[in-house]
């Protein structure tokens, strides 16, 4: 089966840096999002990782290593409307977004 | 640019009743329409894939004859949720995207639907 694992919950200082893990087992891979959602408000798009490396988008980070089914989400100099939720979902071999369950993050003074 | 809109935000209805719910790609023209319902502190649960001018693509467990999806141009889907009853009642989103498979997904602010 298809499967996206990624810690329940996490809580992080304001100011600090957190990442946040993702692996995945998934028929073929073409590619993997990280969304942003605020509670009660639509999904946002992050970023999309399909090569192998780190993407750099301001003060939010993503890697991804496809040999070990594995991404990370990176945020630095947290900032308390950082406090969200993270999902992560990954496009399968037949361009099927496949959702993990999501991680909230925890922003605290 | 990519905004997708949704209507209406909030919907109150009793059992029994039909909810019809739109998406609209505002910027771009979305050739692949996608409906999600999420519970609370839950993950998206993908219900319907629909392409322009054809028949949408129903995930397994999902009731074609209840969530009815028109996909009726590049720029608007609606979903109808027939005879709505109380277990119904979620957060539904829609996104958009615009061309190939690896292009992303935009989403709509979702609708709540509360069943009565």
């Amino acid at each position: 089966g298809q499967n996206i694992d990624q810690p329940t919950e996490m809580t992080a200082t304001e100011g600090a840096i957190v990442q946040i893990n993702c692996t995945y087992q998934t028929s073929g891979f073409n590619g993997l999002f990280w969304y942003q959602q605020h509670a009660g408000e639509a999904p946002t798009f992050l970023s999309y990782n399909v090569l192998d490396g780190l993407e750099e988008k301001g003060r939010f980070s993503s890697f991804l290593s496809r040999s070990k089914g594995y991404s990370y989400l990176l945020l630095k100099e947290l900032q308390m409307k950082d406090s969200a939720s993270y999902l992560c979902a990954v496009l399968d071999s037949n361009y099927q977004l496949i959702w993990g369950a999501g991680t909230k993050l925890i922003i605290k003074p | 640019g990519a905004v997708v809109s949704q209507h209406p935000s909030w919907v109150i209805c009793k059992s029994g009743t039909s909810v019809k719910i739109e998406c609209r790609s505002l910027d771009f023209q979305a050739t692949t329409m996608f409906w999600y319902r999420q519970f609370p502190k839950q993950s998206l649960m993908l219900m319907a894939t629909s392409n322009e001018g054809s028949k949408a693509t129903y995930e397994q467990g999902v009731e074609k004859d209840k969530f009815l999806i028109n996909h009726a141009s590049l720029t608007l889907s609606t979903l109808t949720v027939t005879s709505a009853h109380p277990e119904d009642s979620s957060f539904y989103i829609c996104s958009a995207r615009e061309g190939a498979p690896m292009e992303t997904q935009y989403f709509g602010p979702g609708t709540r639907l509360l069943v009565l």
